[in-house]
């Protein structure tokens, strides 16, 4: 799978909307976008993914750029409870079960 | 609705012994997965099973061993552990196709001294 790339950290206050970049300029065009998020000592949680259009749901949206070389997830007001490490990672359509890769991510701190 | 069970959640080991940690999920999902999580790092891949009776390497294999008892478990065993084993292990399981989404345990923490 192509490789993202993606801020070590983030800070954002509370209440507030935060856009979280993700790069992949490598992408093909069968990868999916996905998001996962890791709060503090838990096991990561799914958040959304795309293809070629953006997308939305309760947590939060995804904005997919029109070449698809990068992606931002969007939080649309910020809580505390957000506060976590955010993966954003590329998955071959077809391709082999085992390789969703988690890199470092982007460590999002929310400030009351 | 109990999701990803993983047992034990916290483990010593002296090097040399070995362990076996279990993983159960009831949402009747077809693949399961291992990870390992160390410090300050994003997860890597251990094994997975794609469906009951299959199990394939992942990134990091080696030193490991896993069994797909049945559908709903699946186990991770270190025949002998190394102080480099030491690590926050996550199984994971997925319903089918590649863009469905991963439901994780809440991880079993092993410290190998």
């Amino acid at each position: 799978d192509a490789k993202t790339t993606q801020p070590n950290s983030m800070e954002s206050n509370e209440e507030e909307p935060v856009h979280l970049p993700c790069n992949h300029s490598t992408i093909s065009g069968t990868d999916y976008i996905h998001w996962y998020r890791q709060l503090p000592s838990q096991g990561p949680e799914y958040v959304i993914h795309g293809l070629t259009s953006n997308v939305n749901n309760r947590m939060a949206s995804l904005a997919i750029a029109e070449d698809r070389k990068s992606s931002t997830l969007i939080l649309h007001r910020a809580t505390l409870r957000d506060a976590a490490v955010y993966y954003c990672i590329l998955r071959a359509y077809g391709g082999s079960q085992g390789n969703l890769i988690f890199g470092k991510g982007t460590k999002l701190s929310v400030k009351p | 609705n109990a999701g990803v069970t993983q047992t034990p959640k916290f483990q010593v080991l002296k090097t040399g012994q070995s362990m076996t940690l279990q993983c159960a999920q009831d949402m009747n999902h077809n693949s399961m997965y291992w990870y390992r999580q160390d410090p300050g790092m994003g997860l890597r891949l251990i094994y997975y099973s794609a469906s009951e009776g299959t199990t394939d390497k992942g990134e990091v294999p080696n030193g490991y061993n896993v069994s797909r008892l049945n559908k709903r478990e699946f186990s991770l065993r270190l025949e002998s552990a190394a102080p480099s084993q030491t690590s926050v292990y996550f199984c994971a399981s997925k319903w089918m196709g590649n863009t469905g989404e991963l439901f994780f345990g809440e991880g079993s923490r092993l410290t190998v001294l």
